[in-house]
């Protein structure tokens, strides 16, 4: 069984450029979260999608955007990048049915860098 | 909205010796709670779960937590810590919505030594 894998590791950015992460959720998980990982803190819940659609977001501004795909694999975009936006961007998916509520698994993350 | 205090930011502790990390959580209903742990460079990996029933719960590698609602509290202990234990740990709370968001705290730095 894969489990949930993240491209790229690492990626060096520009303020004011746009950056395109990518989640490949683990079989059989139908729901992935974003989160942000700012360095010595604990990661920050951005958004989920569920079955190809937004299905709930955290404190983040409108150029965070993501997409979820027919396979669930996701897409977590980022507009006119910060220099806060640096951070380490973990996808965690999660298993359909309520005995699985919240019970998540994370990906090794994407280190951003915006310089 | 829940939030989660993890009121040691770094603790030290030599191999051999118990080890308990504290967690306190602040959550209107029944939480569902978690502890992770994050070596550096990595993602984070599940070391147990709270969802209900049994209030200890026993996780991998060595590492069991109590759920002590009276105290808003879910810490996580090891009788005996090894050197391969050095890592980050965090302890989050669910939403127990269908959102299955997570609210983490912000973390223990584990050392180790020798």
């Amino acid at each position: 069984e894969t489990g949930v894998t993240q491209s790229p590791t690492h990626l060096i950015k520009t303020r004011g450029q746009q950056v395109t992460l990518r989640c490949s959720s683990q079989s059989g998980h139908n729901t992935v979260s974003w989160y942000q990982q700012a360095l010595g803190q604990g990661p920050q819940f951005i958004f989920q999608y569920y079955r190809e659609e937004e299905n709930g977001r955290g404190n983040f501004p409108p150029r965070f955007s993501g997409l979820q795909f027919p396979n669930y694999s996701s897409e977590l975009n980022v507009n006119a990048l910060e220099l806060d936006d640096s951070a380490l961007y973990l996808c965690a998916s999660s298993p359909s049915g309520s005995s699985s509520y919240n019970e998540q698994f994370f990906g090794p993350g994407t280190r951003l860098t915006v310089l | 909205a829940q939030s989660v205090t993890q009121p040691d930011i770094h603790i030290t502790v030599s191999e051999g010796a118990s080890l308990e990390l504290r967690c306190n959580y602040s959550y209107g209903a029944t939480p569902y709670l978690f502890w992770y742990v994050q070596s550096p460079g990595q993602g984070l990996q599940l070391l147990l779960k709270y969802f209900s029933g049994d209030t200890l719960v026993q996780g991998i590698k060595g590492f069991e937590a109590e759920f002590k609602r009276s105290q808003s509290s879910f810490n996580l202990r090891k009788p005996s810590v090894h050197w391969s234990d050095a890592a980050e740990y965090f302890c989050a709370v669910g939403d127990g919505t269908g959102r299955r968001a997570l609210t983490f705290g912000s973390g223990t730095r584990l050392q180790v030594q020798p």
